[in-house]
C-alpha cells in the first residue's frame, strides 16, 4: 500500500535558524496536506497543495509540491519558540490519509 | 460552532477489557474517521463512517469495530484489549461532498491499557 516517509525524525534548532522537512510518497498523490501537532495536543491542519510544483507560503511558513506530485516540504525561516512541535505531511489514499510518521522540532531560545 | 469533541479525554483499561470511545463531528460534517496515534508515530487509519455504514478500513483486526448515529456521531468500540492497544484515539470529520479536504480533528482520547 501507499506509503508516506519524513526525514529528518527530529530536528533541535537555535531560535532565528531556519528548519526543513522533507516528504515523500510512494506513489503519486492527488494531493498533500501537512499538519502541526503541538505537544500533548491534536492534528492541526496547515494546509493542502494540489498542483505540481506548488509553492504556497504562510508568513515564515514555505510549502513545496514536487513536480512529480510524489514529494513535498515544508520550510520555517527564523524559528521562533511558537513554532515547537510535530510537523505531518499526509497524502489521500481512498477515503483515508495516510501520515508520515512525523519531524519533531524543539527550539532553543 | 463547536468543532470536533470526543469523550473521555483520558482512560485507562485493563487488558482483555473492552472500550467505547465516542466523537461529536464539526457542525455540518457528515463523515468521521477514526485514526490511532501510537507513540512517536503519525496517526493510523482505523476506518471511516458515512451513512452510519463503514465506508473504508484500514489495517486494524476484528476486534475494532465502530458505528455512526443519525446524527453523524460516532463510536469506536475496541474489544479484548491488549497493551499494545495503548495510544491516542483520534476523531476525524470532514464533508463527504468536498473530497480530499482537510481533516479536523478532535482533541482524541488518550487510552492506557494496563
Amino acid at each position: 500500500g501507499q506509503q508516506v516517509m519524513q526525514i529528518p525524525q527530529y530536528q533541535h534548532v537555535q531560535e532565528g535558524e531556519d528548519f526543513t522537512t522533507y516528504c515523500n510518497s510512494s506513489t503519486t498523490l492527488s494531493n498533500i496536506q501537512w499538519y502541526k501537532q503541538r505537544p500533548g495536543g491534536h492534528p492541526v491542519f496547515l494546509i493542502q497543495l494540489v498542483k505540481s510544483g506548488e509553492v504556497k507560503k504562510q508568513k515564515r511558513l514555505t510549502f513545496q509540491f514536487g513536480e512529480a506530485k510524489k514529494n513535498s516540504s515544508l520550510h520555517i525561516t527564523a524559528t521562533q519558540t511558537t513554532d515547537v512541535g510535530t510537523y505531518f505531511c499526509a497524502g489521500p489514499s481512498g477515503n483515508k490519509l495516510v501520515f508520515g510518521a512525523g519531524t519533531i522540532l524543539r527550539v532553543k531560545s | 460552532d463547536a468543532g470536533v469533541t470526543q469523550s473521555p479525554t483520558h482512560l485507562i483499561k485493563t487488558r482483555g477489557q473492552q472500550v467505547t470511545l465516542r466523537c461529536s463531528p464539526k457542525s455540518g460534517h457528515d463523515t468521521v474517521s477514526w485514526y490511532q496515534q501510537a507513540l512517536g508515530q503519525g496517526p493510523q487509519f482505523i476506518f471511516q463512517y458515512y451513512e452510519e455504514e463503514e465506508r473504508q478500513r484500514g489495517n486494524f483486526p476484528d476486534r475494532f469495530s465502530g458505528h455512526q448515529f443519525p446524527n453523524y456521531s460516532s463510536e469506536l468500540n475496541v474489544n479484548a484489549l491488549l497493551l499494545g492497544d495503548s495510544a491516542l484515539y483520534l476523531c476525524a470529520s470532514s464533508p463527504t461532498w468536498v473530497r480530499n479536504t482537510e481533516a479536523f480533528f478532535g482533541q482524541g482520547t488518550r487510552l492506557t491499557v494496563v
